[in-house]
């Protein structure tokens, strides 16, 4: 069993639509969380930490449920720039530097 | 640019040739970390050194890979006698052990492409 498992998708959702992308990890010493994106060909950049109380970003809103080792992101009003890959990170432990475990991917493709 | 930054960004080798990749991090970042991303999967992590220190090494990191920071600063990762399954992007990234220093930034990667 991989360590973060993603849907990889794809979806193609209407440019407007609300999409979500779930995630579960099976390590319970996980103790933080992210989401990062990946754009084709290009190096994965942070979107947002994801905290146990839920966090919000504009159109971008992160959930933690730890009882359940499930992440989620939400993306309202899709725009076609949101078009990417998103990936789910976990980190295990809080020691051993900041080495990341990434889920394989969702791929959102926004379209007209 | 102030990024992490590495080089070459493309490589074409043949089979069973020596590759070496290098890496400069974001300055005064401490941490600096290899990971390894193929078609379809996110990136692997390969290993992590802390200043000159490598603390960890993943099982993916054969016997062929080695990776150095002499001096605490730029990073190199070689691949001696590639094989097909080397071909991926080489990410590199850092951070720093300062108090509000957790976020991890990655270099724009290294592509490998064993022929």
């Amino acid at each position: 069993r991989k360590e973060v498992e993603q849907d990889p998708g794809p979806f193609n959702v209407p440019e407007g639509a609300t999409v979500a992308f779930n995630c579960t990890y099976s390590n319970s010493a996980s103790q933080s969380f992210f989401w990062y994106r990946q754009d084709c060909r290009k190096e994965p950049k942070l979107l947002m930490s994801v905290y146990s109380s839920g966090n919000e970003d504009g159109r971008f809103t992160a959930q933690l449920n730890r009882a359940s080792q499930y992440i989620s992101l939400l993306i309202r009003d899709s725009k076609l720039s949101d078009s990417a890959t998103y990936l789910c990170v976990v980190k295990i432990g809080t020691g051993g530097g900041n080495k990341l475990t990434f889920g394989t991917g969702t791929q959102l493709k926004v379209e007209l | 640019d102030t990024g992490v930054s590495q080089d070459p960004r493309h490589k074409i080798t043949k089979r069973g040739q020596n590759v070496t990749f290098r890496c400069d991090p974001i300055s005064e970042h401490n941490r600096l970390y290899w990971y390894r991303q193929t078609l379809g999967q996110g990136p692997e992590f390969l290993t992590y050194f802390q200043n000159e220190a490598q603390l960890e090494k993943s099982r993916l990191l054969s016997d062929r890979f080695s990776a150095e920071r002499p001096k605490g600063s730029f990073s190199t990762l070689e691949i001696q006698r590639t094989e097909q399954g080397d071909s991926a992007m080489y990410l590199c990234a850092s951070s720093t052990t300062r108090q509000g220093g957790n976020t991890i930034y990655f270099g724009e990667g290294s592509w490998l492409t064993v022929v």
